[in-house]
């Protein structure tokens, strides 16, 4: 079975500063894509950033960086210089290259403080 | 469409009520998933569309849920006699093909309240 993990349901960041958000996920397949989305109050999810398993180069988007470490099944965002408009839910998604959907996360809350 | 299009954006039904939710995904793209969000919670699959094919409906609660597509295009998230358990945001995705690639896009969802 599939799972992904986020363990942190809240976090805040000065403007301007870095954070990171952690993700672990539990799969048996080799070959899979790792997402970060981000959900504004506007409920819509935006693809953020994403990463094939089989690169081993750090996906990188801007602002937004990942690290992943397929060993230990990680995969954590890390937002620079982080603005106002980076205050929403972010959900990991684990997406198969095998069967009908992703499997997501339950979200970090995050708020950029002013 | 340039989107993902739900409707209604929110739906307050009495419980045991009918609600039919809607989605128009991006023309052209294939796979068309359903997610339902509760309260505090990641996105549960519900069922999946590609072009043609049966879909995967193995996500589906119970069978007071039901989804239609027609071939390619608008697909209808049906919810029969409305518990107040199915309160929830129900995301609508498409995308090109079945293939994980490039992730979903994303409709802005139906949030359904039922009291």
């Amino acid at each position: 079975a599939q799972t992904v993990t986020q363990s942190q349901p809240e976090m805040s960041v000065q403007e301007a500063e870095t954070v990171t958000l952690s993700c672990t996920y539990d799969t048996s397949e080799n070959n899979y894509y790792l997402f970060w989305y981000k959900q504004p109050p506007s409920r819509q999810m935006i693809l953020v950033i994403r990463q094939e398993a089989y690169k081993q180069q750090n996906a990188t988007e801007n602002r937004f960086s990942v690290n992943f470490q397929k060993a230990a099944k990680s995969f954590s965002l890390k937002i620079s210089d982080s603005q106002l408009g980076d205050t929403a839910m972010y959900f990991c998604a684990f997406g198969p290259n095998t069967g009908n959907q992703f499997y997501f996360g339950t979200g970090t809350s995050l708020t950029v403080i002013p | 469409g340039a989107g993902v299009s739900q409707s209604p954006s929110n739906k307050v039904t009495e419980k045991g009520k009918d609600v039919e939710l809607r989605c128009d995904p991006i023309s052209g793209h294939t796979a068309l998933y359903w997610y339902r969000q509760r309260l505090g919670q990641g996105l549960e699959f519900l069922i999946y569309f590609q072009g043609n094919s049966a879909p995967d409906k193995s996500g589906l609660p119970s069978d007071r849920f039901s989804a239609e597509r027609t071939g390619e295009s608008v697909s209808t998230l049906t919810i029969q006699r409305t518990q107040q358990e199915d309160s929830a945001v129900y995301l609508c995705a498409s995308s090109l093909d079945n293939r994980p690639n490039y992730g979903y896009t994303f409709g802005s969802g139906t949030r359904l309240t039922v009291v």
